[in-house]
């Protein structure tokens, strides 16, 4: 399988439980803030965005949750399921005219059935 | 169906020998981009491209070239492959700008070169 999942931190947790995935960005001018969920063998995958005017977003069982002060941003997955199982990791825009996405090295999550 | 395809999948080659690893997307996207992912690193540009004819340095650039002569396409050339280059690659597309704008990714092409 994909080596993707190696050297990272992992979070396990039980299936039915909620899951939160953290991360620190590193630019307090960075504008907007995507995660990103990575299965084995493939792509990464769209999850959920907010702007910096927003401090939380929902979607369907993911929330996310920005704190400008400390720079940090947070994944919420309800009722985790095995299927959510992959790596997932942050980006940020910074911002002004750059037009690039800087990555985080991701989280592992684990979901034990 | 929208998506990034790449190919190939997977590449086995030797110290020296010039490969070109194709990315094509359907999705009349301006703004392409290649990326690469290393076990404890993350996902590092390349390349990428604000339209066509238009493309620039990501953040590890060398050994690697690209063109963009059309919106669709947008392949990456190893002139001289290396060992180092043994990695994942990834090719990316969003609307415009990648702030504000979903990158779409394709499968990965996990090269190695011996």
């Amino acid at each position: 399988g994909e080596s993707v999942g190696l050297h990272l931190p992992t979070l396990s947790v039980q299936e039915g439980d909620n899951s939160i995935i953290n991360c620190a960005y590193s630019n307090s001018a960075s504008d907007y803030f995507i995660w990103y969920k990575q299965e084995s063998g493939k792509g990464p995958q769209f999850i959920i965005d907010i702007r910096s005017n927003m401090d939380k977003r929902q979607g369907q069982r993911v929330t996310v949750l920005l704190n400008k002060t400390v720079k940090h941003l947070s994944l919420q997955i309800a009722a985790t399921q095995p299927g959510d199982s992959a790596v997932y990791f942050c980006a940020e825009n910074y911002g002004g005219a750059t037009n690039k996405l800087i990555f985080g090295t991701g989280t592992l999550l684990a979901v034990q059935p | 169906e929208a998506q990034v395809t790449q190919n190939p999948r997977y590449l086995i080659t030797v110290t020296g020998k010039k490969l070109t690893v194709t990315c094509s997307q359907n999705m009349n996207h301006e703004y392409m981009s290649w990326y690469r992912q290393d076990p404890g690193l993350g996902l590092r540009q390349i390349y990428y491209s604000m339209n066509v004819e238009v493309t620039d340095k990501g953040d590890v650039p060398e050994g690697y070239k690209v063109s963009r002569k059309e919106k669709r396409n947008f392949p990456l050339i190893l002139e001289s492959p290396s060992p180092n280059q043994t990695s994942l690659y990834f090719c990316a597309s969003s609307r415009t700008f990648p702030g504000g704008n979903i990158q779409y990714f394709g499968a990965g092409t996990r090269l190695s070169v011996l």
